[in-house]
């Protein structure tokens, strides 16, 4: 069966600090994957998504990268954290199915950057 | 673009009863797919219900149902026999249908039933 694991799921962070978020697929190959934010109160806004290794596109520019050095892994990442960069974030895989497609999300990682 | 309104931030409902949950859409798209995700308090996200636009007839699965309505742009869910376990965030969303990159969600409504 499909799985997607995404950790840590808590990361407290100080401004300043670098940023490695990790997400890997399991039971699919080469699928499309995603990095979500959600503030507080709010929707979820796309970061990233990625066709495959080593292509990324990025929706909004921002502190923050991603990189897919796997076809199934999928790092969001930072050099220098920012207040601002608080948030859910959460990885994302879709698959075709014979209705259409479906997403799937990994567990989130609550970051908070002090 | 694409955007998606969820005009209720909070909703409350009594166990057991009847909730509807709303959401419009704004597209110059003619086929894509609507999406009701929940997100309890573990807060992963959980796909409750999917709608193709071409589809007339309303996607139903168990205790949800969906009042699509694509002329105005509404897409609603309806939560039968709401029970304590449907606590959670409900988040709608927008997919057009040739691009698989980009789902649009709302801003969510939370969704509190009460024993």
């Amino acid at each position: 069966s499909q799985t997607i694991h995404q950790w840590p799921a808590t990361l407290v962070q100080p401004v300043g600090s670098p940023l490695s978020l990790e997400c890997t697929v399991e039971g699919t190959s080469n699928p499309n994957l995603y990095w979500y934010r959600q503030a507080a109160g709010r929707g979820l806004q796309l970061l990233f998504y990625s066709v495959g290794i080593g292509q990324i596109s990025s929706e909004v520019p921002q502190n923050l990268s991603a990189s897919r050095p796997q076809d199934r892994q999928f790092i969001l990442s930072s050099k220098k954290l920012l207040l601002s960069d608080s948030g859910f974030y959460l990885c994302a895989w879709t698959v075709l199915t014979g209705t259409g497609t479906e997403a799937f999300f990994g567990q989130g990682t609550r970051l908070t950057v002090v | 673009a694409q955007t998606v309104t969820q005009s209720q931030p909070e909703m409350s409902v009594q166990e057991a009863e009847t909730v509807t949950l709303s959401c419009t859409y704004d597209t110059s798209e003619s086929n894509y797919y609507l999406f009701w995700y929940k997100q309890p308090p573990s807060r992963q996200m959980i796909l409750v219900i999917r709608q193709e636009a071409y589809k007339q007839q309303n996607a139903t699965e168990n205790r949800f149902s969906v009042n699509f309505q694509k002329a105005a742009k509404s897409f609603s869910l309806k939560i039968s026999d709401s029970q304590l376990g449907d606590t959670a965030m409900y988040f709608c969303a927008f997919r057009r249908m040739y691009n698989n990159n980009d789902m649009r969600f709302g801003a969510g409504t939370r969704l509190t039933v009460k024993p």
